[in-house]
Order: C-alpha cells, then sequence, then structure tokens
C-alpha cells in the first residue's frame, strides 16, 4: 500500500551492529504498528503509539525500541542485532474502529 | 488475552471448486475480525472485518466470511477459487475494549491448482 511505506526494503546487517527501519504514512492516522513476521508465527506485534506522546510495548519488545517523531513517522531500532531478530517487519496504521493498513515490509538479515 | 487459532497450515483445491479458510478466535468482550491476505514478497492486504450486523459479511475480489458466535469462528470462504487467489491468509481479532491492539493466526497458504 502505497499510503505507508518503509525502508529500507531489505537489510543485512551483522550480529552486534545498530539498525534503525523507518515508517511514513499518509493516512493521516493517529495509530501506528511494529510488526514483526516469522514462518508458522504469524505477525507478532513489537511497540505500538496512539499519537506522538504515547507509545507502548507490544508482546515482544525485548531488543527493540521505538520513536515516534511526527503523526506520520514512525521508526524502530534495533540497539544491538542479533540472528534471532532476522524476519520480516511490516509497520502499519490505523484509524476509528477500522482496520489495519500495512506498508510493504523490510526484510532484515542478521547474520 | 485474546487468541486466534487457524488449525491448517495449508489448503489445496482445483480452480473452481470453493474454498475455505477456517479461523477460531478467543476474546474478552465481543470481537472485531478481520481477514488479510499475503502475497509473495508484499504486504498484508485487507479482505474483510466483523464489527457488528449481519453475519455474512461480504469484502474484497469475491470473498465472505461468517461470524459465528456460538462456535467463535470466523471462516473465510469463496464459491469459485482462482488460481490468483494462491497467497498467505491471516485471520485476526481485536476486543472492543479500546486499546486497538490485534492477535493474528499463524497463517493458512491456500494453493490453487489450474
Amino acid at each position: 500500500d502505497a499510503d505507508v511505506t518503509q525502508t529500507p526494503r531489505n537489510r543485512i546487517t551483522k550480529t552486534g551492529k545498530r539498525i534503525m527501519l523507518e515508517c511514513s504514512q499518509t493516512k493521516g492516522h493517529d495509530r501506528m504498528y511494529w510488526y514483526r513476521q516469522d514462518p508458522g508465527l504469524g505477525l507478532r506485534l513489537i511497540y505500538y503509539s496512539f499519537d506522538v506522546k504515547d507509545i507502548n510495548k507490544g508482546e515482544i519488545s525485548d531488543g527493540y525500541s521505538v520513536s515516534r517523531q511526527a503523526q506520520a513517522k514512525f521508526s524502530l531500532s534495533l540497539e544491538s542485532a542479533i540472528p534471532n531478530q532476522t524476519a520480516l517487519y511490516f509497520c502499519a496504521t490505523s484509524g476509528g474502529n477500522n482496520e489495519q493498513f500495512f506498508g510493504p515490509g523490510t526484510r532484515l538479515t542478521v547474520l | 488475552a485474546q487468541s486466534v487459532a487457524q488449525p491448517e497450515d495449508q489448503v489445496n483445491v482445483a480452480e473452481g471448486n470453493p474454498l475455505t479458510v477456517k479461523c477460531t478466535y478467543s476474546v474478552s468482550g465481543n470481537p472485531y475480525l478481520f481477514w488479510y491476505v499475503q502475497y509473495p514478497n508484499r504486504g498484508l492486504q485487507f479482505l474483510l472485518k466483523y464489527i457488528t450486523g449481519d453475519n455474512l459479511v461480504k469484502g474484497s475480489y469475491g470473498f465472505e466470511a461468517e461470524f459465528n458466535k456460538s462456535q467463535t469462528s470466523f471462516h473465510l470462504k469463496k464459491p469459485s477459487a482462482l488460481v490468483s487467489d494462491s497467497a498467505l491468509y491471516f485471520c485476526a481479532v481485536r476486543d472492543n475494549q479500546g486499546d486497538y491492539k490485534l492477535s493474528f493466526g499463524a497463517g493458512t497458504t491456500v494453493t490453487v491448482r489450474a
């Protein structure tokens, strides 16, 4: 969905490196989310934010941090990447009681 | 706590045959239910949702789903499958208490053979 963009789309990094994944949206939604997808596990929530001043941990926040720089921008950081953080990462947004809209994903490989 | 179960990892059907992807859920209060589809190397695309009202919900690409409260199910259906329906399908649920967090199932891979 072009309304939600993620950069980079692919990233290979080494153990111990700091990495930031960025998400931008033009939908005007207040709520933004970060998920990781692993085969056979579906999507698991890492962090979510209901507005610029509201950040909440999801079910698997250990090893991750986030920053909500503006209503439209929500970044995910791995302070010291480890191999089991290799996954597909998705950003999503939502408004009202409606569905979430997902970005195209970032494929992260940690060697 | 809320959760979703998709009991089938894979569903294989012939083109033109009916397609059903199963989903059961557990949630406190009234559920908000969603189906998403993921094509290879793409993000998740919304198919349909149940919030309230008619138990039969119609969505994109000819898909529909039936909410069954007594069986806590929300199965996705399509009367006549297409090869292009081959993808990974996710069911998701959240409660109506306002924290807006979705819980996803593990996904079901659908393969439609020509």
